[in-house]
């Protein structure tokens, strides 16, 4: 089966302006995951929908990050505006539900580097 | 407060040599417990996980590993590393119950392999 997928791989930016990350999980898989993971820590959960609900946002800088999920399939995670601290790399999970112990499937990520 | 403590930062041997990496946390009950692989470039690989019963599981690519809840620890070990090993590993818990699946992950440990 397919993986998850991510688009771009890599962005670079300067600081102040916006980037978004798209996010394919794997098919009929409900939940859906965004970690941040900066150099030299563990990836850090940012928000997790189940379907199109968001079941857990409570580490995301709402001031400047947003992500939806509308059709319950891809996902859009956008920085506006990005500053030099949001430099790291975005990955996206999936898993068949949102219950305690499923698997994450993760992609690649997409790296940034924000100037 | 939950966390995910992985003492070593880097750890370096030699290929054919055994690996122990480790792994300790704090959660409020006994979570979930899984080590995940990252390949410089790609996203995070499960290896192996730890839902319940048996304390030494096995999982892929010849790694294992043992939970000890009297010393809130699961250590990855394999008996004789390979230079393909190379990579960055990750301890995560995770909970057991509730309607969400919040993954917490240590900062990595990152294994060179000498020839």
């Amino acid at each position: 089966e397919a993986g998850v997928a991510q688009s771009p791989r890599y962005k670079i930016i300067e600081k102040r302006q916006s980037v978004a990350f798209w996010c394919n999980p794997i098919s009929g898989h409900a939940t859906l995951y965004w970690y941040q993971q900066i150099l030299g820590q563990g990836p850090k959960l940012l928000i997790q929908f189940q379907n199109n609900g968001v079941v857990d946002d409570s580490q995301l800088p709402k001031d400047r990050f947003s992500a939806e999920r509308l059709k319950g399939v891809d996902s859009t995670l956008k920085i506006q505006p990005a500053k030099l601290e949001d430099s790291a790399v975005y990955l996206c999970a999936s898993s068949l539900g949102v219950a305690g112990g499923q698997f994450q499937f993760f992609g690649p990520g997409t790296r940034l580097t924000v100037l | 407060a939950q966390s995910v403590t992985q003492p070593d930062i880097h750890i370096t041997v030699s290929e054919g040599a055994s690996l122990e990496l480790r792994c300790n946390y704090s959660y409020g009950a006994t979570p979930y417990l899984f080590w995940y692989v990252q390949s410089p470039g790609q996203g995070l690989q499960l290896l192996l996980k730890y839902f319940s019963g048996d304390t030494l599981v096995q999982g892929i690519k010849g790694f294992e590993a043992e939970f000890k809840r009297s010393q809130s620890s699961f250590n990855l070990r394999k008996p004789s590393v390979h230079w393909s090993d190379a990579a960055e590993y990750f301890c995560a818990v995770g909970p057991t119950s509730g309607g969400y699946n919040k993954l917490i992950f240590g900062a990595g440990t990152r294994l060179a392999v000498h020839p």
